[in-house]
């Protein structure tokens, strides 16, 4: 049982390059989302994805893409990567259902991260 | 707009010690709440989490309270170990809307134990 994986774990790019960061879950969660880090910010939730098939915009959306391939994976695609895009990436899954109202599920999974610089 | 805060960049408490992290927050609406432990390199780790509807919930060493009418929370590890050293996050999500558990972070309490 990995929990949430993600690839690469590193990478640099040149302005103006695009790139897809991975991420996958196995532990059959419906929801999935995309955080950065940046130092002094916390974090920040870029995209999310309630269920398969659906995805929203969240608090830092512009210059990012997601697709939610299957109910497994969810990646984050940077058209035109550009400096102020340099930080840490967090993907993250949940077993939030819509609707449920419990409040039990909020609990976020986290993979171990994404450090991305963009020269 | 800063909805969750942590104005405690940084905390060192003694091994064996109570380590007390705090966490404020703005809007009244969030009605669950969650800390998050980060050591470098790594992503974060769930911890502890409290819904609105409690004032307290323990686990082990760790112990939340909430008190809504302040819009303050805060986590109390008992005793404080070397191994608890790391970024500490608090995080807050609005949950009666149905959606997914989208959450607002703080910045994060750096917590170091020293022997």
């Amino acid at each position: 049982n990995a929990g949430v994986t993600q690839t690469p774990k590193f990478q640099v790019l040149k302005t103006g390059q695009s790139m897809t960061l991975q991420c996958a879950q196995d532990m059959n969660h419906n929801s999935m989302y995309w955080y950065r880090q940046d130092p002094g910010m916390g974090l920040r939730l870029i995209y999310y994805s309630a269920s398969e098939g659906t995805t929203d915009k969240g608090e830092v959306p512009n210059g990012y893409n997601v697709s939610r391939l299957n109910k497994r994976e969810f990646s984050l695609r940077l058209e035109s990567a550009a400096p102020s895009q340099t930080s840490v990436y967090f993907c993250a899954s949940s077993e939030a259902r819509w609707g449920s109202g419990s409040g039990r599920g909020n609990e976020q999974f986290f993979g171990p991260g994404t450090r991305l610089t963009v020269l | 707009d800063q909805q969750v805060k942590q104005n405690s960049p940084s905390l060192s408490v003694q091994e064996g010690r109570i380590s007390i992290l705090n966490c404020d927050y703005t809007n009244s609406m969030f009605d669950y709440f969650l800390w998050y432990k980060k050591y470098p390199a790594e992503g974060p780790t769930f911890l502890i989490s409290i819904s609105s509807i409690k004032d307290k919930n323990e686990d082990g060493r760790f112990t939340v309270f909430l008190n809504k009418s302040a819009k303050h929370l805060s986590l109390h590890i008992v005793p404080s170990q070397p191994g608890d050293s790391a970024v500490y996050f608090c995080a807050a999500s609005l949950w009666w809307t149905g959606t997914a558990s989208k959450l607002t972070f703080g910045t994060g309490t750096r917590l170091q134990v020293t022997l």
